[in-house]
């Protein structure tokens, strides 16, 4: 099975900017989870779906926010971008929450 | 929300020595995962273990849930398992990492 894809992989943005990355899960999984990775912060647990519903959410501004297809496919989307945003930004997948998280390569964000 | 500390910080090993990793959390947890995390940013996935153990090769992990800890064992280590190890638990509503523990194998 093809595992967990992130596009893009890189991407630069400027302040006050919005931008949407996406994430694509392991074949049947419907679960998908994003984290956010900062050298200050460490890994933090962003939201996650399942089913086109979201599930759970962390301690993050109404500024993330994200969505899941019927394709199990999700989407999440960062408006006006601050220089704090900048991080690796990490998808996972399961076969349904509380099962084994697979991750994908992650974007790196860097906001000028 | 739960902590969730790994002990050392940072650790330097020589090639072909043991190592043991350890995640300690403060509150009960629906399950835990150990990852390792290389150079390039991917994490990959080690050990599903909520309790009891597991070994898969040179690795081996224990989960003992009643005392709230986990413990990654590395035997033989190469210097490809230089990288990131993290423990992360889910408490069912959220999922929270542990502080990572940096090892570096030196040939």
């Amino acid at each position: 099975k093809a595992g967990v894809t992130q596009t893009p992989r890189y991407l630069i943005k400027t302040r006050g900017q919005q931008v949407t990355l996406s994430c694509s899960p392991i074949s049947g999984h419907r679960s998908v989870s994003w984290y956010q990775q900062t050298p200050g912060q460490g890994l933090q647990f962003l939201f996650e779906y399942f089913s086109e519903t979201q599930r759970n959410k962390g301690n993050f501004p109404g500024r993330f926010s994200g969505r899941q297809f019927s394709n199990s496919r999700s989407e999440m989307n960062v408006s006006t971008l601050e220089l704090g945003d900048s991080a690796l930004y990490l998808c996972a997948s399961s076969p349904r929450p509380g099962y084994t998280q697979y991750f994908g390569p992650g974007t790196r964000l860097t906001v000028l | 929300g739960i902590q969730v500390e790994q002990s050392p910080p940072d650790l330097i090993l020589q090639e072909g020595a043991n190592s043991t990793l350890r995640c300690n959390f403060s509150d009960s947890v629906n399950n835990l995962q150990w990852f390792h995390q290389n150079p390039w940013g991917q994490l990959i996935n080690l050990f599903y273990i909520p309790s009891g153990t597991k070994q898969n090769g040179r690795l081996s992990a224990t989960t003992v849930a009643t005392e709230r800890y986990s413990l990654l064992y590395i035997s033989s280590s190469q210097t490809t398992d230089s990288g990131v190890y993290f423990c992360a638990v889910d408490t069912g509503n959220q999922f929270y990492f542990g502080t990572g523990t940096s090892l570096t194998v030196i040939p």
